[in-house]
């Protein structure tokens, strides 16, 4: 079975310019996350959606960034416009509703921008 | 204080001991706990789910103390390919939506 992907596995972009992270979540998993990892900060949540609808968005940083799950199979985390501070490794994961609450992890997309 | 909290280490043990990682939540109505394990450069990766009554799997033994808020992971017989970091995930409430995971305890076995 398929795991969790995302797009792309690297990004290195300028300042200012506008970040498209992308990500297809288990088929079958009605819960998405997009989680920030950095050395300072540890893994934080931005935001998560449950049936494709946004439920808590209380960790995305500011108003530069921004979510949207248009269906079951994809989700897009945008960054407009990029900061160096943005600069971090964006986990998506997946989870389903039966069973436990484990979540499944994408390969993340490592940014960098200078 | 956080939510979750994991003694950042690092452990440095030699082949074939017995380490155990502590991870402290401070809500109480947190429902269920997890231990991911993470290596350098990699995505966090379920290592196991740890049920009330505590869990063994192989040489990891997961154990969850309610009274006292922690969750702990007991590794025996280690191995070099056990180094990574660890990290402890925590879902608070019934319906847990969500797992507030710690920052990790970083572990390397030593030849």
């Amino acid at each position: 079975d398929a795991g969790v992907i995302q797009s792309p596995r690297h990004e290195v972009t300028e300042m200012g310019q506008e970040v498209t992270l992308r990500c297809k979540p288990i088929s079958g998993h009605d819960y998405l996350f997009w989680y920030r990892q950095t050395m300072m900060r540890g893994l934080e949540l931005l935001i998560y959606f449950n049936n494709n609808v946004p439920i808590d968005d209380s960790g995305m940083p500011e108003d530069r960034f921004s979510a949207k799950m248009p269906n079951a199979s994809f989700s897009t985390l945008k960054i407009q416009p990029s900061e160096p501070r943005d600069s971090a490794v964006y986990f998506c994961a997946s989870r389903g509703t039966s069973g436990g609450y484990e979540q499944y992890f994408g390969p993340g997309t490592r940014l960098t921008v200078t | 204080r956080k939510e979750v909290e994991q003694d950042p280490g690092p452990f440095n043990v030699p082949e074939g001991a017995t380490v155990a990682f502590n991870c402290t939540y401070s809500n109480s109505a947190s429902q269920s706990f997890f231990w991911y394990r993470q290596d350098c450069r990699k995505e966090p990766k379920l290592l196991m789910s740890v049920y009330s009554s505590g869990n063994e799997d192989g040489r990891f033994t997961a154990q969850l103390n309610r009274a006292s808020q922690y969750i702990s992971l007991l590794i025996r017989d280690s191995k070099l390919s056990d180094s990574a970091t660890y990290l402890c995930a925590v879902n608070i409430g019934t319906n847990a939506g969500k797992s507030t995971f710690g920052d990790g305890t970083t572990l390397t076995v030593k030849p």
